[in-house]
């Protein structure tokens, strides 16, 4: 069994700082790694996605995340938030026998940008 | 980019009720899969779908629940005798294939809310 641990539920940040979310797993076997992210009031939508390889995956709007798989961590960072990026965010696991289909998701963190 | 369609985005039921939830994946894709995140927790699995039958379930997918693709464009989700704790948001999404981490889209979702 897989689990997905997002440990801030709320992340306050003003617009142009730096941010990170937080995000670590569990499981027995080898894993794919998704970050999800959803605006108000729309679907989830990929974001950035680890299958193998480089452990920097970079996504869209400007987001990366480091598989480490000594921790067990796939944390989610941009450089410089925008007002924008104000959204939930998910991580989320699947094994390699899922092929990416059956995901297991944190709990999900609010980012909050603020002027 | 195509989207998922789900309607209604709002539905109010009273407990015991049957209720369908109806989704429009993408067109050319052939995986379909419901999940629900029930306020403030995580989004949970709940069934996959290929070729006209189940392909996954998971535990909270009881005899209550039940999908079909009734059509060649709809998959739906019908809770046969709702309960108070059905209510959550339902969020259908479907993909091509299941190779490498496919991605996943998703619908913007339909609140459930059992009275």
């Amino acid at each position: 069994a897989q689990s997905v641990t997002q440990l801030d539920s709320q992340v306050p940040v003003f617009e142009e700082a730096p941010v990170e979310l937080r995000c670590n797993y569990s499981s027995s076997v080898s894993v794919y790694l998704f970050w999800y992210v959803q605006y108000p009031n729309q679907g989830l939508q990929l974001l950035l996605k680890y299958l193998s390889g480089s452990t920097l995956v970079k996504g869209i709007n400007g987001f990366e995340a480091e598989f480490n798989k000594s921790q067990t961590s796939f944390h989610l960072r941009k450089p410089s938030v925008h007002i924008s990026d104000t959204a939930e965010y998910f991580c989320a696991v699947s094994d390699l026998g899922g092929g990416g289909n059956k995901l297991t998701f944190g709990t999900g963190t609010q980012l909050k940008v603020e002027l | 980019e195509p989207e998922v369609t789900q309607t209604p985005s709002h539905q109010v039921t009273q407990m015991g009720q049957e209720v369908i939830l109806r989704c429009v994946p993408i067109s050319n894709h052939l995986y379909f899969y419901w999940y629900r995140q029930i306020l403030g927790q995580k989004v949970e699995f709940l069934v996959s779908f290929y070729n006209n039958e189940i392909s996954e379930k998971s535990e909270i997918f009881d005899d209550q629940f039940s999908v079909e693709r009734p059509d060649g464009s709809n998959f739906t989700l019908k809770i046969r005798s709702t309960k108070l704790e059905d209510s959550a948001m339902y969020f259908c999404a479907s993909n091509l294939d299941t190779t490498f981490g496919e991605k996943l889209f998703f619908g913007s979702g339909t609140q459930l809310s059992v009275l």
